[in-house]
């Protein structure tokens, strides 16, 4: 059974320009969550997914940064415009159930504002 | 609210070195799940472990083991005779029952020397 998959692995922009950062959970998982870690810090929660619904997006830094889940499958997060603060690794993850204690990480993008 | 603590930021120890590296949480919840992640050089997040908070059994894996102190609120992670393949970037993790996200440590960074 294949992963947690995110594309692309690496994106390097200027300040500026506006990114999409994908990730494709594993089948049939309807929780998907964001997370990003900024310059050495602490991995941060974003948001979260029931299939297409956002059930919380409570850790979304300003409204540059927009997700969506599209038919509950993939899912997609555009920083527009992006800022050199930005620079970080997004992970995304995924799980199963209601309790949902195992999260699933995919391999993370790297991001680099210039 | 919940936070984890990760006081070493950086350890360097000479391979077949034993290493702990401690964490700390703080959670009001009574019933919560703890976890450790490895970030090696490539990127991803590895799973190692997941505790129930009303399990306090220490925990061994090969080489690794786990130190769970209720009374302490801290989950400390042991890696015996060190290897170069464990140098990476480790998280300690927490998530409550009822919420969905984790809350991650800052991690911190482990340097094995040959």
């Amino acid at each position: 059974e294949a992963g947690v998959t995110q594309f692309p692995s690496h994106s390097v922009i200027e300040k500026g320009q506006t990114v999409t950062l994908r990730c494709d959970p594993i089948s049939g998982h309807d929780n998907l969550y964001w997370y990003r870690r900024v310059m050495g810090k602490e991995i941060k929660f974003l948001l979260h997914f029931v299939k297409e619904s956002k059930q919380d997006e409570s850790g979304m830094p300003n409204n540059r940064f927009l997700a969506e889940r599209t038919g509950g499958t993939y899912s997609t997060l555009k920083v527009q415009p992006a800022e050199l603060e930005d620079s970080g690794v997004y992970f995304c993850a995924s799980s199963q159930g209601l309790e949902a204690y195992e999260q699933y990480f995919g391999p993370g993008t790297r991001l680099t504002v210039t | 609210a919940q936070k984890v603590t990760q006081a070493q930021t950086e350890i360097s120890v000479v391979e077949k070195e034993d290493v702990t590296l401690d964490c700390v949480y703080e959670t009001r919840d009574t019933t919560y799940y703890l976890f450790w992640y490895k970030q090696p050089p490539s990127g991803e997040l590895v799973f190692l472990i997941r505790r129930n908070s009303f399990d306090e059994q220490n925990e061994i894996s090969g080489r690794y083991s786990w130190n769970f102190q209720k009374s302490t609120s801290s989950f400390n992670f042991t890696i015996t005779a060190s290897q170069v393949v464990d140098s990476a970037v480790y998280f300690c993790a927490l998530k409550g029952i009822y919420g969905q996200n984790f809350v991650f440590g800052p991690g911190t960074r482990l340097s094995v020397l040959p």
